[in-house]
């Protein structure tokens, strides 16, 4: 299957900064991209969507200027969690896919605010 | 009510056993039909990728998909304990964003 790298893996982070998480696709085109939050022994949620080049589409409940998401080239999506606080610690993961294909998700990236 | 419906179990098997699992929705809409299988505290992974109704099968999984009952399924034959992992079905429209299951947990004892 197709190859999505995220990073950092995992991330500890003081209260009150701004932490970035990249979301690359190695060997296709991401044509969209989506950013999940995870807690827990719970299902994902689907924070935002992001096609290459276009603002990005949060769900609803998700702070579009807490949650920055930029999808500035066809293999490179970005989430910067600003002003982090403890309650954004999460699992947050991507996923890619290229065109109608499935979707292939990066390995996850654990956020923890201190 | 949810839109996807996941038996969160969890469920566990002794090695070789077929682990049926299973998922039921609501969303007419719904075409693309997955099944991903997620260890801990890594990202989901791939299992099964199948569009509207019928089966599918790759090595020891099968995916079904009934699309008049709104029931989805992924059968593991001779399971091993590799196995062990919690399996998340996920479904989309043709605009693309996906609805995943609140996930299965399996353990597959030796």
């Amino acid at each position: 299957g197709a190859v999505v790298s995220q990073h950092p893996s995992w991330v500890i982070c003081k209260s009150g900064t701004s932490v970035k998480i990249e979301c690359r696709s190695l060997d296709f085109q991401a044509t969209t991209m989506f950013w999940y939050r995870q807690f827990p022994k719970q299902s994902l949620m689907l924070m935002a969507t992001s096609n290459e080049g276009s603002k990005a589409t949060y769900e609803q409940g998700v702070e579009k200027d807490k949650f920055l998401i930029n999808h500035a080239s066809l293999t490179l999506s970005t989430l910067t969690v600003t002003s982090a606080h403890p309650e954004d610690s999460s699992f947050y993961i991507c996923s890619a896919r290229e065109g109608d294909s499935e979707a292939f998700f990066g390995q996850g990236t654990r956020l923890t605010v201190v | 009510q949810k839109e996807v419906e996941q038996d969160p179990g969890p469920l566990s098997v002794p090695e070789g056993a077929i682990v049926s699992l299973n998922c039921t929705y609501s969303n007419s809409a719904f075409q693309y039909f997955m099944w991903y299988r997620q260890y801990s505290r890594k990202g989901p992974e791939l299992l099964m990728y199948t569009y509207s109704s019928g089966n599918k099968e790759d090595g020891r999984f099968t995916a079904q998909v009934d699309k008049s009952s709104k029931y989805i399924s992924l059968f593991i034959r001779d399971s091993q304990p590799s196995d062990s992992a919690t399996y998340l079905c996920a479904m989309s429209s043709n605009a693309g964003k996906s609805t995943f299951g609140d996930g299965t947990t399996l353990t597959v004892k030796p």
